[in-house]
């Protein structure tokens, strides 16, 4: 069972730059989030999706989109890469119950970005 | 405000000693969803265990146990006669049913060390 792939597992880019992190579920699950983990900070909600088609804002969502247009696939792309994007990016998804995350989150292997 | 708090940030002990990662979490929900996620060097988030506010029974999973109290407003973590391989950052989360949608709140992490 691949669960959560991401890709790439590193990446270095320049100030300014743009580029697509990818993450593919085979779960079929409705829900997917991506988050970003900082020193002290834990995991932050970037965007997440209820669905195909469906995607909102989480508590730090700028320099960032994101798109669903299958169930299995859920994008995260930098629009022009700044150094306080430096993180490690995860994506996850899970089922809901309601509005509720009422099971476990399924995480990628995460993606260490650094910008320089 | 939702809000998770793991005070300790970082936990050093000798191997086989009992050790107990702290959780306090703030909600106003009545239905809510608790964890807690371990990530060892190698990057990756593995989850440990589920638990909802409707259940306060505590649970044991092997050397592993988990003290929930809705009184106190905490979800403690209790690693039995600690290994080694026990060393990582644990992590725990609330996700409830105001907010965003399936948002996971984690706390910032507990750093624990295991000297052999």
């Amino acid at each position: 069972n691949a669960g959560v792939t991401q890709t790439p597992k590193f990446q270095v880019l320049k100030t300014g730059q743009s580029m697509t992190l990818q993450c593919a579920q085979d779960m079929n699950h409705e829900y997917m989030s991506w988050y970003r983990q900082d020193p002290g900070m834990g995991l932050r909600l970037i965007h997440y999706s209820v669905g195909a088609g469906i995607t909102d804002q989480g508590e730090v969502p700028n320099g960032y989109n994101v798109s669903r247009s299958t169930t299995e696939d859920f994008p995260l792309r930098l629009l022009s890469a700044a150094p306080s994007q430096t993180s490690v990016y995860f994506c996850a998804s899970s089922t809901l119950s309601g509005t509720v995350m009422n099971t476990e989150a399924f995480f990628g292997q995460g993606t260490r970005l650094t910008v320089v | 405000a939702q809000k998770v708090t793991q005070a300790q940030t970082e936990i050093s002990v000798v191997e086989k000693e009992d050790v107990t990662l702290d959780c306090v979490y703030e909600t106003r929900d009545t239905t809510y969803y608790l964890f807690w996620y371990k990530q060892p060097p190698s990057g990756e988030l593995v989850f440990l265990i589920r638990r909802n506010s409707f259940d306060e029974q505590n649970e044991i999973s092997g050397r592993y146990s988990w003290n929930f109290q809705k009184s106190t407003s905490s979800f403690n973590f209790t690693i039995t006669a600690s290994q080694v391989v026990d060393s990582a950052v644990y992590f725990c989360a609330l996700s409830e049913r105001s907010g965003n949608t399936g948002k996971l709140i984690f706390g910032q992490g507990t750093t624990l060390q295991v000297k052999p």
